[in-house]
């Protein structure tokens, strides 16, 4: 089994809202990740969880906060949002953090208003 | 930095019609190349790793190679089903780094 699976599919929020993203996977991958893709664009890297531990921050802004509860799942929680967050945000995970090869969730849909 | 560019940028092919998608890489210690296929609003679809130069895979009508430069992933009769973005990505030594896809389109 190879699914990572993401909640919820598609997400509207105002700018002053609060709201968080669920990533799930029970491969036994220690590494997780997110992602965030603008259209036509490549996965762009937000932050990297090894053991569930942040190891990598891609100097993203403070009003995107993970988090990590244990090694099956990945939270990512969104406050004070711009229009230009909005976006698909993608769920991975590997089975290391080193030369492994990433499963991707199907993604949230991100629309700020 | 790393660097991964993909070309064509946009490809459109009639059934039956092989072809090859191109991905040049600059890495600092190459740990492995990645080719995903992604559809339209899903997320990236893992299709292939690569690890040291000359390393070929097969999966039903795709065939991805790797050089020290670049990886090729060859379509070989290609169905419409096969229409979608393929991606390539090289993981370094910190992080994997993406390609902007090759938008494949297999017209019937």
């Amino acid at each position: 089994d190879t699914e990572v699976t993401q909640t919820p599919k598609h997400l509207v929020m105002g700018m002053t809202n609060k709201k968080s993203l669920k990533c799930e996977q029970h491969m036994g991958h220690r590494a997780m990740y997110w992602y965030k893709q603008k259209a036509k664009k490549p996965p762009e890297l937000m932050f990297v969880y090894s053991y569930e531990k942040l190891s990598i921050n891609e100097s993203v802004p403070s009003r995107f906060s993970p988090e990590c509860p244990n090694s099956s799942l990945l939270n990512l929680h969104l406050h004070a949002l711009q229009p230009e967050d909005s976006a698909l945000y993608l769920c991975a995970s590997s089975q290391g953090r080193q030369s492994y090869e990433q499963y991707f969730g199907p993604g949230t849909r991100l629309t700020v208003t | 930095e790393d660097q991964v560019t993909q070309s064509p940028e946009a490809l459109r092919l009639q059934e039956g019609e092989s072809s090859s998608l191109n991905c040049s890489y600059t890495v600092s210690g190459l740990r492995g190349l990645f080719w995903y296929r992604q559809d339209p609003g899903k997320g990236p679809e893992f299709l292939f790793t690569l690890y040291s130069a000359g390393e070929e895979k097969e999966k039903e009508r795709l065939k991805a190679t790797l050089t020290k430069k670049e990886s090729f992933l060859h379509i070989t009769a290609p169905k419409p089903e096969d229409s979608a973005t393929y991606l390539c990505a090289v993981m370094g030594y910190q992080k994997v780094t993406f390609g902007t896809g090759t938008k494949l389109q297999v017209i019937p």
